[in-house]
């Protein structure tokens, strides 16, 4: 079956621009992340939907991040004034909540660069 | 804070040679444990997890990991590599599901296989 996928696969932006990036996730999942992964780290988490809703947006680094999720499928994370130090890769995750330590299963991601 | 310490950014091994990716986490109370892979250009993928079963964890592609509460650690093995095995390795926690389910990660290390 289909995976989750993200798109743009690539983002090239300037400076104080606005971007959204795009996650479908796999079919009938409930939950949906979005995690940071800037290069020669690990992942970090930004926020987390089940269904509609942000249920925990702690990971968010400022207001200029906005994520939404409608209809409780795709979601979309937009970054506002985008400043060099959001150069990153994008990671969307969905599983299907069910239970404890549910596998999260990952997108190949959205590579942003701001110049 | 919990966190994830991954010992070692790169670890080069030869092709048949044990592989051995060193994880420990820190946290009063046992969490649930990944390890994921991420190919280039790739999503991360789910390698194995921990959730208080059985402390040996069988994984795809024929590694395994160990629970050892008492050294607070899930290191990933594999028996014999291939050159298949080449990618980066993310050890990851979380204390489980919905807005706990929030994965912290690793640094990640970079597994080298020499032919």
């Amino acid at each position: 079956g289909a995976g989750v996928s993200q798109t743009p696969s690539n983002k090239v932006t300037e400076k104080g621009k606005y971007v959204e990036l795009r996650c479908d996730p796999i079919s009938g999942h409930t939950a949906l992340y979005w995690y940071r992964q800037s290069l020669g780290q690990g992942p970090e988490f930004l926020i987390y939907f089940q269904g509609t809703g942000a249920a925990d947006d702690s990971g968010l680094p400022n207001d200029r991040f906005f994520a939404v999720r409608p209809e409780g499928s795709v979601s979309t994370l937009k970054i506002q004034r985008t400043e060099r130090g959001d150069s990153a890769v994008y990671l969307c995750a969905s599983s299907l909540m069910q239970g404890q330590a549910e596998t999260q299963y990952f997108g190949p991601g959205t590579r942003l660069l701001v110049l | 804070a919990q966190s994830v310490t991954q010992l070692g950014s790169h670890v080069s091994v030869s092709e048949g040679a044990l592989v051995l990716l060193r994880c420990n986490y820190s946290s009063s109370v046992p969490p649930y444990l990944f390890w994921y892979v991420q190919y280039p250009n790739q999503g991360l993928q789910l390698l194995l997890k921990y959730t208080s079963a059985a402390t040996l964890v069988k994984g795809i592609n024929g590694f395994e990991a160990e629970f050892k509460k008492s050294e607070t650690s899930f290191h990933l093995t594999k028996p014999s590599a291939h050159m298949s095995d080449a990618a980066e390795y993310f050890c990851a926690v979380s204390w489980g599901g919905g807005s706990q389910g929030n994965l912290i990660f690793g640094k990640g290390t970079k597994l080298s296989v020499k032919p």
